[in-house]
């Protein structure tokens, strides 16, 4: 079956502006989480959701938010983007609460 | 709060050689453990876990509860298992959310 899918793959924004961006979930999983990757914090977990709801937070600012729909797809947006913004942002999939998670190819956002 | 070590950043060893990736964690309830893998070019792909206890590609970890250590080894290095490794953790019952170690990049010479 399709793995995780992520769009767009590449984004370029300025500062102050904002940016969504798309992630759909293997068939039939209902968990999406999203991480940011960058060299000097590594991986760190932003947010999950599960049946629309989010379900878990991590330590980012309120400029950080997502959503998930009906049919599991979610998106995160970021506003009033900031240099340090710039990274490689990673969702993944799972069927539930503590199972295996499959993660997308990413999301690389720079920051001008 | 819950840490995540990976004390190398890079590992090389030689073809046929043991390897052995450390990691340390910090969390204060029973954690479950896990290593991701990310070949190059390709996206990160859970290994394995430890509540498995499988052996995935010849890679073995035990989790070690009093060392709060969860190394990964395998006896005989190969080539194609160069790559970069993830040690994470997840706490919380019915969470997703991963918290993972800085990573290790693993060469093996030929």
């Amino acid at each position: 079956k399709a793995g995780v899918t992520q769009t767009p793959r590449y984004l370029i924004k300025t500062r102050g502006q904002q940016v969504t961006l798309s992630c759909s979930p293997i068939s039939g999983h209902r968990s999406v989480s999203w991480y940011q990757q960058t060299p000097g914090q590594g991986l760190q977990f932003l947010f999950e959701y599960f049946s629309e709801t989010q379900r878990n937070k991590g330590n980012f600012p309120g400029r950080f938010s997502g959503r998930q729909f009906s049919n599991s797809r979610s998106e995160m947006n970021v506003s009033t983007l900031e240099l340090g913004d710039s990274a490689l942002y990673l969702c993944a999939s799972s069927l539930g609460a503590q199972e295996t998670q499959y993660f997308g190819p990413g999301t690389r956002l720079l920051v001008l | 709060a819950q840490r995540v070590t990976q004390p190398e950043k890079l590992l090389s060893v030689f073809k046929g050689a043991p390897v052995e990736l450390k990691c340390n964690y910090s969390y204060s309830g029973s954690p479950e453990l896990f290593w991701y893998v990310q070949y190059s070019r390709q996206r990160l792909q859970l290994l394995l876990r430890h509540i498995s206890r499988e052996s995935i590609k010849g890679f073995t970890a035990d989790l070690n509860k009093g060392e709060t250590s969860f190394h990964l080894k395998k006896p005989f290095a190969q080539e194609e298992d160069s790559a970069m490794y993830y040690c994470a953790l997840s706490g919380r019952a019915g969470a997703n959310n991963l918290f993972f170690g800085t990573g290790t990049r693993l060469t093996v010479i030929p």
